[in-house]
């Protein structure tokens, strides 16, 4: 089974808009880590989040660790087209990742 | 530019035929790790290597093998023994000797049955 989990696992929203993705994960983990993948591609590292942080920005992502509650969330602020793509968290334990089921971002212009 | 090139593109596999994917990194990354991909579904771990000559088997390596005889190639073989080989099929590596590491992804092989 996954050890992260992303909800929801499609959201479609309008250009300007605000999209915000969830992951919950089962097991302690040492960082959580959030990749991109547009269709027919390989991943793309967007942010990385250790276990002691609680929050992490860069450009329009904003990125929460909540410990307690095994749950991370990403935010992309002022959606673009360009940001249509599925988005995955992925769990890290030393220098080995699990990855949820993602979540498909589509961003209509 | 330093990356991951992963080759072909596209593969088709005939009843019973073996395979290789290819993977090669300019990173000078020493984990490298191949996932597998299902329509809609996340990444599963095939295979992995931290270092020359040695791998370990993640959580689907039945029906797959590889090898690791230089730093910067990291070929998966898909063999007649995987009944099911139709997936998309990504490479990535990581820079081991440092913790919390992204890893690097190469664009992948898409490979179907003929």
């Amino acid at each position: 089974s996954q050890q992260g989990e992303e909800d929801p696992q499609a959201l479609s929203i309008q250009e300007g808009e605000n999209a915000t993705m969830n992951c919950s994960y089962k097991t302690s983990i040492n960082n959580l880590q959030w990749y991109r993948q547009n269709s027919g591609r390989g991943l793309v590292h967007l942010i990385l989040i250790r276990s002691n942080e609680r929050e992490k920005h860069s450009g329009r992502l904003r990125v929460t660790l909540d410990t307690s509650k095994k749950s991370s969330s990403l935010l992309i602020t002022a959606s673009r087209a360009a940001d249509t793509a599925s988005y995955f968290c992925a769990t890290g334990a030393g220098n080995m990742l699990t990855f949820g089921g993602g979540t498909r971002l589509m961003v209509k212009p | 530019d330093g990356g991951i090139t992963q080759s072909p593109k596209y593969l088709f596999r005939k009843e019973g035929q073996n395979v290789t994917l290819s993977c090669e990194q300019n990173l000078n990354h020493d984990a490298m790790y191949w996932y597998r991909q299902d329509p809609g579904q996340g990444l599963r771990l095939i295979y992995y290597s931290q270092i020359v000559n040695d791998f370990q088997k993640g959580d689907i390596a039945e029906g797959y093998s590889v090898s690791r005889e230089k730093k910067e190639s990291f070929p998966l073989t898909v063999t007649s023994a995987q009944k099911n080989p139709t997936a998309f099929y990504l490479c990535a590596s990581s820079a081991d000797r440092v913790r919390d590491q992204p890893q690097h992804f190469g664009d992948g092989t898409r490979l179907s049955i003929l």
